[in-house]
C-alpha cells in the first residue's frame, strides 16, 4: 500500500524565511502526489500536484514542490513566509495502489510564522 | 468558481442518535468522496462514488452508510453515533476524464459533534 510520511509536526519559521515542508512517500509504482493547506476551521484547499511530466511543479500562493523519484521525496518550498502561510500542511498520495482513486494522507506539519 | 458545498456545517448529536450528512459537488463533477478527520488527525478515507456507483471504501464503519443521486448529490447516513465518530467529514468531488488519478477538490466539512 502507498503512504507518505511528513517529518516534522510543527515547522517555526520567520516572515520573509524559506519554508520547507518536508513529504517522503512509499510506493512501487509512479505515485501522484499532492498538497494540500487547512487553515483554521476551513476544508482542503489544493496547492499543487504532481501526476507525469516536469517533476517541478508550481503551485498558488508561490508554493513550489519537486518530485525526486531517487530520494522518494516531494517536499513543499517557499522562497519567502508571510504571515498568511501559517496553516496545517497535508501532503497526500493517490493512484492505482491506493484503491481506484482514493487519496491518502500524511500526518500533517503545522507551518507557524512569526513577525 | 462554485465550490463544493456540504451541509450542515456543524451538527450536534447524542448518542446513538442517527445523522445525515450532504454533499453537493461541483456543477458537472461525477465522482464524490467522504473522508473523516480526526481532531489533530490526518483526513481518512471512508468511501466513494463514480455515477451514483460505489467507486472505493475505505474505513467506514457498519453503521454509516453512503449513496449518491442522479444529480450527483451525496448523502453520508449515519446511526446509533458513538462519541468517537465527533470528527470533521469532508466531501471532495472531481470529474472523471479517464486519467488515473483525477483532482479532487474539498468541501468546508461538516463538524460533528456527538454528546
Amino acid at each position: 500500500a502507498q503512504s507518505v510520511t511528513q517529518l516534522g509536526s510543527h515547522v517555526s519559521v520567520s516572515e520573509g524565511a524559506l519554508v520547507l515542508l518536508r513529504c517522503n512517500y512509499s510506493s512501487s509504482v509512479p505515485p501522484y502526489l499532492f498538497w494540500y493547506v487547512q487553515y483554521p476551521n476551513q476544508g482542503l484547499q489544493l496547492l499543487l500536484k504532481y501526476t507525469t511530466g516536469a517533476t517541478l511543479v508550481k503551485g498558488i500562493n508561490g508554493f513550489e514542490a519537486e518530485f525526486k523519484k531517487s530520494e522518494t521525496s516531494f517536499h513543499l518550498t517557499k522562497p519567502s513566509a508571510h504571515m498568511s502561510d501559517a496553516a496545517e500542511y497535508f501532503c497526500a498520495v493517490g493512484g492505482m495502489n491506493t484503491g481506484f482513486q482514493k487519496l491518502v494522507f500524511g500526518t500533517g506539519t503545522r507551518l507557524l510564522v512569526s513577525p | 468558481a462554485a465550490g463544493v458545498i456540504q451541509s450542515p456545517r456543524h451538527l450536534i448529536k447524542e448518542k446513538r442518535e442517527t445523522a445525515t450528512l450532504k454533499c453537493y459537488p461541483i456543477p458537472r463533477h461525477d465522482t464524490v468522496y467522504w473522508y473523516q478527520q480526526g481532531p489533530g488527525q490526518d483526513p481518512q478515507f471512508l468511501i466513494s462514488f463514480y455515477e451514483k456507483m460505489q467507486s472505493d471504501k475505505g474505513s467506514i464503519p457498519d453503521r454509516f452508510s453512503a449513496q449518491q443521486f442522479s444529480d450527483y448529490h451525496s448523502e453520508l447516513n449515519m446511526s446509533s453515533l458513538e462519541l468517537g465518530d465527533s470528527a470533521l467529514y469532508f466531501c471532495a468531488s472531481s470529474l472523471s476524464t479517464g486519467r488515473l488519478m483525477e483532482t479532487q477538490y474539498f468541501g468546508p466539512g461538516t463538524r460533528l459533534l456527538v454528546l
